[in-house]
């Protein structure tokens, strides 16, 4: 079992739609979780962190839920300019981080 | 605020030729990874250093990549010989000791094509 699971997707939503990504990881221990952002032949950039309570930014909202192992990211009312792949990333201790597969969205006019 | 320089930006070799890339981090950032990231992949962890010590090399195909960190700052991966698996993208992060991936930033990376 991979330490950080995605569904690969690609995820094909119209403007406007409401879409949500989830992300598995294997070990218990992990401490930090975070998503983020790749656009097609460039490199990663934090989008947003995930915490405990929750995350809402703008459209983004992020959750996390310990007892089964899963984070999530939901996106409102869709931009043709959230057309990217999305990576979820776990830390353990000694801030070792675990990239997931990532998750591609296109959004359509 | 300069951020992370890698070079060279692209490299095609033939099968069994060496390689290295350069990453220069981000002003005082302690941490310095090193990813591979395969097409329609995420990026796998090669190797991390904490100022220039390892902290995590497991994934590092130790019989023919190497990395090094010299005094803290700037670092090289190399590969020798190269094998047409490692056509990918390296991609260079750095972020400062205490942040981790909350503050991870990337390089351009280099995208390697092995012929």
């Amino acid at each position: 079992r991979k330490e950080v699971e995605q569904d690969p997707g690609p995820f094909n939503v119209p403007e406007g739609a409401t879409v949500a990504f989830n992300c598995t990881y294997s070990n218990s221990a992990s401490q930090s979780f975070f998503w983020y952002r790749q656009d097609c032949r460039k490199e990663p950039k934090l989008l947003m962190s995930v915490y405990s309570s929750g995350n809402e930014d703008g459209r983004f909202t992020a959750q996390l839920n310990r007892a089964s192992q899963y984070i999530s990211l939901l996106i409102r009312d869709s931009k043709l300019s959230d057309s990217a792949t999305y990576l979820c990333v776990v830390e353990t201790g000694g801030f070792k981080t675990i990239f997931g597969a990532g998750t591609r969205l296109f959004v359509k006019a | 605020e300069a951020g992370v320089a890698q070079s060279p930006r692209y490299k095609i070799i033939e099968k069994r030729q060496s390689v290295a890339f350069w990453c220069n981090p981000i002003s005082g950032h302690a941490t310095l990874y090193w990813y591979q990231q395969i097409l329609g992949q995420g990026p796998k962890l090669l190797i991390q250093f904490q100022n220039n010590g390892v902290v995590d090399d497991s994934q590092l195909p130790k019989d023919r990549f190497s990395a090094e960190r010299l005094k803290g700052v700037d670092s090289t991966l190399k590969i020798q010989p190269a094998k047409l698996e490692d056509s990918a993208v390296y991609l260079c992060a750095s972020s400062l000791e205490s942040t981790g991936a909350e503050k991870l930033f990337f390089g351009s990376g280099t995208q390697l094509s092995v012929l």
